[in-house]
Protein backbone atom coordinates (compact mmCIF):
# COMPACT_ATOMS: atom_id res chain seq x y z
CA UNK A 1 0.00 0.00 0.00
CA UNK A 2 1.07 3.39 -0.94
CA UNK A 3 -0.96 4.67 2.14
CA UNK A 4 -2.00 8.54 2.24
CA UNK A 5 -0.71 10.52 -1.13
CA UNK A 6 -0.13 14.13 -1.35
CA UNK A 7 0.66 16.44 -4.40
CA UNK A 8 2.15 18.19 -4.89
CA UNK A 9 5.67 18.84 -2.74
CA UNK A 10 5.96 22.03 -2.72
CA UNK A 11 3.85 25.13 -4.58
CA UNK A 12 4.24 29.00 -4.67
CA UNK A 13 1.15 30.61 -6.05
CA UNK A 14 0.56 34.09 -6.45
CA UNK A 15 -2.46 36.01 -4.54
CA UNK A 16 -5.45 35.54 -6.20
CA UNK A 17 -4.85 32.32 -8.22
CA UNK A 18 -6.38 28.98 -7.67
CA UNK A 19 -5.25 25.71 -7.64
CA UNK A 20 -5.96 22.10 -5.96
CA UNK A 21 -4.26 20.02 -3.43
CA UNK A 22 -4.50 16.46 -4.09
CA UNK A 23 -5.04 14.03 -1.57
CA UNK A 24 -5.39 10.14 -1.84
CA UNK A 25 -5.46 7.12 0.08
CA UNK A 26 -5.05 3.45 -0.80
CA UNK A 27 -6.63 2.08 2.75
CA UNK A 28 -9.85 1.87 1.22
CA UNK A 29 -10.82 4.46 4.67
CA UNK A 30 -14.02 6.38 4.97
CA UNK A 31 -12.66 9.17 6.97
CA UNK A 32 -10.42 11.21 5.30
CA UNK A 33 -9.43 15.02 6.72
CA UNK A 34 -7.08 18.23 5.68
CA UNK A 35 -5.50 20.25 8.35
CA UNK A 36 -2.51 23.33 7.79
CA UNK A 37 0.16 23.96 10.15
CA UNK A 38 1.75 27.34 10.36
CA UNK A 39 5.06 28.05 11.63
CA UNK A 40 5.69 27.07 15.45
CA UNK A 41 1.58 25.93 15.69
CA UNK A 42 0.00 22.76 15.98
CA UNK A 43 -2.38 21.38 13.33
CA UNK A 44 -5.39 23.38 12.99
CA UNK A 45 -8.66 20.79 11.13
CA UNK A 46 -9.95 22.79 7.37
CA UNK A 47 -12.66 20.23 6.38
CA UNK A 48 -13.11 16.48 6.92
CA UNK A 49 -15.09 13.83 5.52
CA UNK A 50 -17.01 10.94 7.26
CA UNK A 51 -17.47 8.88 3.78
CA UNK A 52 -18.17 9.08 -0.06
CA UNK A 53 -20.54 12.42 -1.09
CA UNK A 54 -20.52 13.58 2.60
CA UNK A 55 -18.17 16.52 4.10
CA UNK A 56 -18.34 18.75 7.03
CA UNK A 57 -16.37 22.05 7.96
CA UNK A 58 -13.63 22.00 10.66
CA UNK A 59 -12.09 24.84 12.72
CA UNK A 60 -10.68 26.66 10.04
CA UNK A 61 -12.60 26.60 6.88
CA UNK A 62 -13.13 29.89 5.49
CA UNK A 63 -11.33 29.89 1.90
CA UNK A 64 -10.94 26.48 1.05
CA UNK A 65 -13.89 23.91 -0.36
CA UNK A 66 -13.33 20.44 -0.55
CA UNK A 67 -15.67 17.75 -2.84
CA UNK A 68 -15.46 14.03 -1.82
CA UNK A 69 -16.74 11.69 -4.86
CA UNK A 70 -14.51 8.39 -4.16
CA UNK A 71 -13.62 6.72 -1.00
CA UNK A 72 -10.15 7.08 -2.59
CA UNK A 73 -9.75 11.01 -3.39
CA UNK A 74 -10.17 14.27 -1.21
CA UNK A 75 -8.91 17.06 -3.02
CA UNK A 76 -8.78 20.60 -1.25
CA UNK A 77 -9.55 23.57 -3.76
CA UNK A 78 -8.17 26.65 -2.97
CA UNK A 79 -10.28 29.01 -4.87
CA UNK A 80 -8.47 32.36 -4.85
CA UNK A 81 -5.30 32.20 -3.02
CA UNK A 82 -4.10 34.80 -0.24
CA UNK A 83 -0.67 34.82 1.88
CA UNK A 84 -2.42 33.97 4.78
CA UNK A 85 -2.85 30.72 3.37
CA UNK A 86 0.76 29.81 3.26
CA UNK A 87 1.64 26.92 5.32
CA UNK A 88 1.94 23.25 4.94
CA UNK A 89 -1.29 21.46 4.55
CA UNK A 90 -1.34 17.69 5.68
CA UNK A 91 -4.30 15.15 4.23
CA UNK A 92 -5.10 12.18 6.47
CA UNK A 93 -7.27 8.90 6.74
CA UNK A 94 -8.43 6.11 9.60
CA UNK A 95 -11.64 4.39 9.88
CA UNK A 96 -14.61 5.79 10.32
CA UNK A 97 -17.52 5.36 13.57
CA UNK A 98 -19.66 5.28 10.60
CA UNK A 99 -18.37 2.28 9.78
CA UNK A 100 -18.61 0.50 12.99
CA UNK A 101 -14.53 0.49 13.94
CA UNK A 102 -14.37 2.38 16.94
CA UNK A 103 -10.64 1.98 16.82
CA UNK A 104 -9.33 4.26 14.37
CA UNK A 105 -5.60 5.84 14.09
CA UNK A 106 -4.86 8.31 11.45
CA UNK A 107 -2.41 7.80 9.09
CA UNK A 108 -1.39 10.98 7.17
CA UNK A 109 0.93 12.08 3.77
CA UNK A 110 4.05 14.09 3.68
CA UNK A 111 2.51 17.38 3.58
CA UNK A 112 2.23 19.85 0.75
CA UNK A 113 3.83 23.26 1.67
CA UNK A 114 2.60 26.00 -0.04
CA UNK A 115 3.72 29.67 -0.47
CA UNK A 116 1.35 32.36 -1.70
CA UNK A 117 3.26 35.86 -2.75
CA UNK B 1 -15.17 19.24 21.86
CA UNK B 2 -12.97 17.14 23.77
CA UNK B 3 -10.50 19.74 24.25
CA UNK B 4 -6.66 18.86 25.97
CA UNK B 5 -3.91 20.93 27.85
CA UNK B 6 -0.86 19.96 27.63
CA UNK B 7 2.66 21.65 28.55
CA UNK B 8 4.13 23.68 26.20
CA UNK B 9 7.44 22.06 26.26
CA UNK B 10 9.85 19.56 28.53
CA UNK B 11 13.19 18.49 28.84
CA UNK B 12 14.10 14.39 29.42
CA UNK B 13 17.57 13.21 29.86
CA UNK B 14 18.69 10.81 27.17
CA UNK B 15 17.60 6.96 28.38
CA UNK B 16 15.66 8.39 31.15
CA UNK B 17 11.55 8.08 31.19
CA UNK B 18 10.34 10.89 29.55
CA UNK B 19 6.11 11.31 30.69
CA UNK B 20 4.17 13.71 29.07
CA UNK B 21 0.93 14.87 30.81
CA UNK B 22 -2.30 15.53 29.12
CA UNK B 23 -5.19 17.17 30.59
CA UNK B 24 -8.46 16.05 28.94
CA UNK B 25 -11.87 16.64 31.67
CA UNK B 26 -13.99 17.31 29.24
CA UNK B 27 -13.79 14.16 27.33
CA UNK B 28 -16.87 12.08 26.97
CA UNK B 29 -17.02 8.39 28.69
CA UNK B 30 -16.71 6.53 25.17
CA UNK B 31 -14.14 8.84 23.89
CA UNK B 32 -10.66 7.45 23.27
CA UNK B 33 -7.75 9.37 24.22
CA UNK B 34 -4.94 9.18 21.48
CA UNK B 35 -1.59 10.48 21.12
CA UNK B 36 0.60 11.11 18.22
CA UNK B 37 3.64 12.75 17.21
CA UNK B 38 5.47 15.20 14.94
CA UNK B 39 9.04 14.79 14.26
CA UNK B 40 10.63 17.73 12.61
CA UNK B 41 8.14 18.82 9.86
CA UNK B 42 6.94 15.21 8.58
CA UNK B 43 3.45 14.30 9.12
CA UNK B 44 2.13 12.88 12.59
CA UNK B 45 2.75 9.62 13.26
CA UNK B 46 -0.05 7.90 15.73
CA UNK B 47 1.67 6.49 19.19
CA UNK B 48 -1.18 4.77 21.06
CA UNK B 49 -4.48 5.29 22.01
CA UNK B 50 -6.85 4.33 25.27
CA UNK B 51 -10.23 4.59 26.82
CA UNK B 52 -10.03 3.66 30.28
CA UNK B 53 -7.53 1.01 31.27
CA UNK B 54 -3.44 1.36 30.85
CA UNK B 55 -2.11 0.30 27.61
CA UNK B 56 1.52 -0.17 26.81
CA UNK B 57 2.63 -1.15 23.04
CA UNK B 58 6.49 -1.14 21.12
CA UNK B 59 6.70 2.94 21.42
CA UNK B 60 5.20 3.80 24.53
CA UNK B 61 2.46 3.51 27.82
CA UNK B 62 -0.70 5.01 28.73
CA UNK B 63 -1.45 5.52 31.62
CA UNK B 64 -4.89 7.14 31.98
CA UNK B 65 -6.34 7.99 35.47
CA UNK B 66 -9.57 6.20 36.91
CA UNK B 67 -11.44 9.55 36.05
CA UNK B 68 -10.35 9.57 32.51
CA UNK B 69 -9.58 13.53 33.05
CA UNK B 70 -5.95 13.34 32.71
CA UNK B 71 -3.69 10.80 31.21
CA UNK B 72 0.01 10.30 31.00
CA UNK B 73 2.48 9.42 27.94
CA UNK B 74 5.64 7.13 28.86
CA UNK B 75 8.38 6.68 26.97
CA UNK B 76 10.52 4.10 28.86
CA UNK B 77 13.84 4.75 28.02
CA UNK B 78 14.23 7.82 25.73
CA UNK B 79 16.84 8.30 22.70
CA UNK B 80 17.22 11.57 20.65
CA UNK B 81 15.11 10.30 17.94
CA UNK B 82 12.19 11.15 20.69
CA UNK B 83 12.99 14.48 20.14
CA UNK B 84 9.31 15.49 18.59
CA UNK B 85 5.90 17.42 19.21
CA UNK B 86 3.67 15.40 21.24
CA UNK B 87 0.03 15.91 20.55
CA UNK B 88 -3.28 14.09 22.92
CA UNK B 89 -6.00 14.67 20.93
CA UNK B 90 -9.77 13.46 21.47
CA UNK B 91 -12.20 11.98 19.11
CA UNK B 92 -15.44 13.76 19.12
CA UNK B 93 -18.98 12.12 18.60
CA UNK B 94 -19.29 13.80 15.29
CA UNK B 95 -15.39 12.56 13.97
CA UNK B 96 -14.23 16.26 14.22
CA UNK B 97 -10.75 15.31 15.54
CA UNK B 98 -8.83 18.27 17.08
CA UNK B 99 -5.10 19.07 17.09
CA UNK B 100 -4.34 21.41 20.27
CA UNK B 101 -0.53 22.76 19.99
CA UNK B 102 1.40 19.72 21.64
CA UNK B 103 3.90 19.65 24.11
CA UNK B 104 7.42 20.04 22.35
CA UNK B 105 9.88 17.33 24.37
CA UNK B 106 13.45 17.86 24.09
CA UNK B 107 16.14 14.75 24.92
CA UNK B 108 19.18 15.81 26.01
CA UNK B 109 22.06 14.00 25.31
Amino acid sequence: NAGVTQTPKFQVLKTGQSMTLQCAQDMNHEYMSWYRQDPGMGLRLIHYSVGAGITDQGEVPNGYNVSRSTTEDFPLRLLSAAPSQTSVYFCASSYSRLAGTPINEQFFGPGTRLTVL
Amino acid sequence: DAKTTQPTSMDCAEGRAANLPCNHSTISGNEYVYWYRQIHSQGPQYIIHGLKNNETNEMASLIITEDRKSSTLILPHATLRDTAVYYCIGRNRDDKIIFGKGTRLHILP
